[in-house]
C-alpha cells in the first residue's frame, strides 16, 4: 500500500492565478480530509469528503475554495484566485470506514507558495 | 467546541533525560485522543492513540478525563526523536481531527 499521495509536493503560483491540489487516498479508503497548515502554526481542518459527497466543510474558506471527491480519481482542492496569504502546506488525510475511530493517515503535503 | 492545547512550542532536552509533552483538551462528549509525530521534511505518522494504550518508541501516554490531559512521556529520551509532536483530538467517529499546535521537541547529545 503506497500510502496517501499527494501532488504536487510544491507548488508556486502569482497572485490571481489557480492553485489545484491532488489527493489519492490509500487503497480502500473513501473518506478524505484536507487540512491547512500555515507558517508556524498548526494544522486546520478544512473539509471531509466521501466519494462525491461533501460531508463537512466548516473550515473552508467561504470563498475562492472549493474541494471534490470524485466517483473516480483523486480528491482536488481548488484555490482560484489566490492571494499570498494562502501559502501554506495543505494536508491530506484518508481513512477506511466511519465506524469505531477517527484515525487517519496523512500525505507529504502540498506546499504552495504565492509570488 | 473541540480545543487542543500543547502549552510549550519549543522544548529541549539532552540525551538520556526524561521527557513529557504537555497536551489539554477541551470536548463536551467521549474524545478520542492521538499522537501524531513528524520528522523533518517528513508527513505526519501516527505515534499513539489513547484506546490502544500502547508503548511506540518508548513513549506512553494516558488519558486523564478529571484533568482534560493527554500528556506524552518518555522516561529517557534519545536524539532520533527530535521532531514536531501535534495532540489530535477526534469527536464523532469519522470526523474532523482538532490538532494542538505541536510542540517541536529538540534532544540534544
Amino acid at each position: 500500500n503506497a500510502g496517501v499521495m499527494q501532488n504536487p509536493r510544491h507548488l508556486v503560483r502569482r497572485r490571481g492565478q489557480e492553485a489545484r491540489l491532488r489527493c489519492s487516498p490509500m487503497k480502500g479508503h473513501s473518506h478524505v480530509y484536507w487540512y491547512r497548515q500555515l507558517p508556524e502554526e498548526g494544522l486546520k481542518f478544512m473539509v471531509y469528503l466521501q466519494k462525491e459527497n461533501i460531508i463537512d466543510e466548516s473550515g473552508m474558506p467561504k470563498e475562492r475554495f472549493s474541494a471534490e471527491f470524485p466517483k473516480e480519481g483523486p480528491s482536488i482542492l481548488r484555490i482560484q484566485q489566490v492571494v499570498r496569504g494562502d501559502s501554506a502546506a495543505y494536508f491530506c488525510a484518508s481513512s477506511p470506514r466511519t465506524q469505531g475511530t477517527n484515525e487517519q493517515f496523512f500525505g507529504p503535503g502540498t506546499r504552495l507558495t504565492v509570488l | 467546541a473541540q480545543r487542543v492545547t500543547q502549552p510549550e512550542k519549543l522544548l529541549s532536552v539532552f540525551k538520556g533525560a526524561p521527557v513529557e509533552l504537555k497536551c489539554n483538551y477541551s470536548y463536551s462528549g467521549s474524545p478520542e485522543l492521538f499522537w501524531y509525530v513528524q520528522y523533518s521534511r517528513q508527513r505526519l505518522q501516527l505515534l499513539l492513540r489513547h484506546i490502544s494504550r500502547e508503548s511506540i518508541k518508548g513513549f506512553t501516554a494516558d488519558l486523564n478525563k478529571g484533568e482534560t490531559s493527554f500528556h506524552l512521556k518518555k522516561p529517557f529520551a534519545q536524539e532520533e526523536d527530535s521532531a514536531m509532536y501535534y495532540c489530535a483530538l477526534g469527536g464523532t467517529s469519522g470526523s474532523r481531527l482538532t490538532f494542538g499546535e505541536g510542540t517541536q521537541l529538540t534532544v540534544n547529545p
